[in-house]
């Protein structure tokens, strides 16, 4: 079946040190997003690609960079994790806007 | 800015019955997209109904309707026969044209009782 698929499911880090997660896709949608869901919250685009066009939300913390190096994958990566960005961490795709979005299961992310 | 409110942090229904989340929201555009997903306790989430704005017939998708109120600005989801499988987080969101920015309110979390 087609699908969004995140890596890992639970992701554990120190305080400071660099973390990534992964986000792959079967669907070959040209959209891919990275939502913050912190617990019985809405989920908060942080940005999203169209195609290769990088979109990033105005409040998105400069901490926060992401990377879609092909149509299949886009990678969060999170230069020096604070206390304060431990979320679900969702990935999304759509075809295009005003489309459905399609979400992985979602990487929880802890810092120690 | 365009927001979505829902007013109904928590709701919660009967089996086999009927109940009604409600959903505002507030845009100057006038081609837009609404749409409510359900994320059940720790699982996907996935797509309820969508609702084309330039549409006036309200979407139906089996057991979900709604009632799709454009003047008033309100996207209300209704829910038939409620079955268990249906407790879950109930997101209502908005996205303007293909900008590919959709907003979230704030959900309602739907228990349903045996």
């Amino acid at each position: 079946d087609a699908m969004v698929i995140q890596n890992p499911r639970y992701q554990v880090t120190q305080f400071g040190k660099p973390v990534t997660l992964s986000c792959s896709q079967t669907l070959n949608h040209n959209v891919m997003y990275w939502y913050q869901q912190k617990s019985s919250q809405a989920p908060k685009l942080l940005f999203h690609y169209y195609d290769k066009d990088f979109n990033n939300e105005a409040d998105t913390p400069d901490n926060f960079q992401s990377r879609r190096p092909n149509t299949s994958f886009c990678f969060l990566d999170i230069r020096s994790p604070g206390l304060g960005d431990a979320a679900m961490y969702l990935c999304a795709t759509s075809g295009q806007g005003g489309q459905p979005q399609h979400f992985g299961d979602g990487t929880r992310l802890s810092i120690l | 800015a365009q927001t979505v409110t829902q007013s109904q942090p928590e709701m919660s229904v009967q089996e086999a019955e009927t109940v009604t989340l409600s959903c505002t929201y507030d845009t100057s555009e006038s081609d837009y997209y609404l749409f409510w997903y359900k994320q059940p306790p720790s699982r996907q989430m996935i797509l309820v109904i969508r609702q084309e704005a330039y549409k006036q017939q309200n979407a139906t998708e089996n057991r979900f309707s709604v009632n799709f109120q454009k003047a008033a600005k309100s996207f209300s989801l209704k829910i038939s026969d409620s079955q268990l499988g249906d407790a879950a987080m109930y997101f209502c969101a908005y996205e303007a044209g293909d900008n590919n920015d959709m907003r979230f309110g704030a959900g309602t979390r739907l228990t349903v009782k045996p």
